[in-house]
């Protein structure tokens, strides 16, 4: 069973702070994605990203993928309070579904 | 365009009560994925269907938990008996096939009493 451990699983930070988000296993993936889920609504996909090192740039969202693709970091820059929701990292394995991380629920505060 | 549809989108049920979830994916979608999801945590798969065939099962509690998908289109997800544990939130989502990106509906917040 591949597994996805996030951290950290909980963030509180004020409006215009940088913050960064983990994922990491012990497993290789072929690709991995970042979601992100508002209360009452289903996860929407952010990045996805297939090749280890590779770097993703969202607005103010970086997205890294680990040189093993074990790993996987997201970095924002001047967090909003718009950014406030959880965010899930998932790994594609060998038969191509999804694995999903515990999550980081992030707040930030006005 | 529509996105994946969901109903309800929450049921309150008294335990050993049947219950059952419907999902009416995004036109054109052969892949279809209910996912299970308790609070605070990621979505786990249950079941993954390839238009009609239940390709992937392996993380269905098969003693109640039962789904179809007949015609390929939409899907229904039972449980019967329901137990406390079962509470969480039914999540379904579809894609143009395995692999492609996933679209996920609101979700059917279910408790358990």
């Amino acid at each position: 069973t591949q597994l996805l451990e996030q951290s950290p699983q909980f963030l509180s930070i004020q409006e215009g702070e940088n913050l960064t988000v983990y994922c990491n296993s012990s497993s290789v993936f072929s690709s991995l994605q970042w979601y992100r889920q508002e209360p009452g609504e289903g996860p929407v996909l952010l990045v996805t990203v297939v090749t280890g090192g590779e770097v993703k740039k969202l607005k103010r969202l970086t997205f890294q993928f680990g040189d093993a693709r074990k790993d996987s970091s997201l970095h924002i820059t001047a967090a909003q309070t718009g950014d406030t929701g959880l965010y899930l990292c998932a790994g594609e394995g060998s038969a191509r579904q999804l694995t999903f991380g515990s999550g980081t629920q992030l707040t930030v505060l006005p | 365009e529509a996105g994946v549809v969901q109903s309800p989108r929450y049921k309150i049920i008294e335990k050993k009560q049947p219950v059952a979830f419907w999902c009416n994916p995004i036109s054109g979608h052969n892949t279809l994925y209910w996912y299970l999801q308790n609070l605070g945590q990621g979505p786990e798969l249950l079941i993954r269907y390839e238009n009609e065939e239940a390709v992937d099962d392996s993380q269905l509690p098969k003693d109640r938990f039962s789904a179809e998908r007949l015609k390929g289109v939409d899907s229904t997800l039972k449980i019967q008996p329901a137990e406390l544990g079962d509470s969480a939130v039914y999540l379904c989502a579809s894609s143009l096939g395995t692999g492609s990106e996933q679209y996920f509906g609101p979700g059917t917040r279910l408790t358990v009493t």
